[in-house]
């Protein structure tokens, strides 16, 4: 039973460069979310999706980021320029509804390091 | 508002003997409540959670917490540590009167630590 597939794992990219994070998600869920986890600030919510539309952007913190989800097992972020204060640990996760008693499955992250 | 509160940035036991991490929330409503572990490079992964049913929930590897509206907290708790639950764990509260994935409150962490 595949949880949800995170890629890559490591990303280490100089400043300016263009960065793509990718996340499957767990079949049949229909909720998709993308998180940062930093040491200064925790875990942050940064946009999520239901049925593959955006629902809640407003954690995205400036336009550098943009997320897609072109299909219901695909997902990616994108920043674009990078800085070094974008070097954090970006999760995404899935759930069958955004249901606030509904349990978030997460991946095992991207960890990304701007230089 | 909703918050949650992670009362021990870190915890220490001897392997063997009972875990308690605590946790206090507020909450307008009766919340959702969960707590996650992550393991060192790897993603939150979901212990429990606790829905308005049963107040003692059971969850994976020992693992429970006991919802106490009074006292407005939600303790996990595990009898005898294992050296593999040496982890960050999170608690994290939903408020159902919130619309959407932003309705989800993390806790700063709690860090693990198991002493052979």
């Amino acid at each position: 039973d595949a949880g949800v597939i995170q890629s890559p794992r490591h990303e280490v990219t100089e400043m300016g460069q263009e960065v793509t994070l990718r996340c499957k998600p767990i079949s049949g869920h229909n909720s998709l979310f993308w998180y940062r986890q930093t040491m200064m600030r925790g875990l942050e919510l940064l946009i999520y999706f239901n049925n593959n539309v955006p629902i809640d952007d407003s954690g995205m913190p400036e336009d550098r980021f943009s997320a897609k989800m072109p299909n219901a097992s695909f997902s990616t972020l994108k920043i674009q320029p990078s800085e070094p204060r974008d070097s954090a640990v970006y999760f995404c996760a899935s759930s069958l509804t955004p249901s606030s008693n509904q349990p978030q499955h997460f991946g095992d992250g991207t960890r990304l390091s701007i230089l | 508002a909703q918050s949650v509160t992670q009362l021990d940035s870190h915890v220490s036991v001897s392997e063997g003997t009972p875990v308690l991490l605590r946790c206090n929330y507020s909450s307008s409503y009766s919340p959702s409540l969960f707590w996650y572990v992550q393991h060192p490079n790897k993603g939150l992964q979901l212990l429990l959670k606790y829905t308005s049913a049963a107040t003692l929930v059971k969850g994976i590897n020992g693992f429970e917490a006991e919802f106490k509206k009074s006292e407005t907290s939600f303790h996990l708790t595990k009898p005898s540590a294992h050296m593999s639950d040496a982890a960050e764990y999170f608690c994290v509260v939903s408020d159902p009167l919130l619309p959407g994935a932003n309705n989800l409150f993390f806790g700063t962490g709690t860090r693990l630590t198991v002493i052979p």
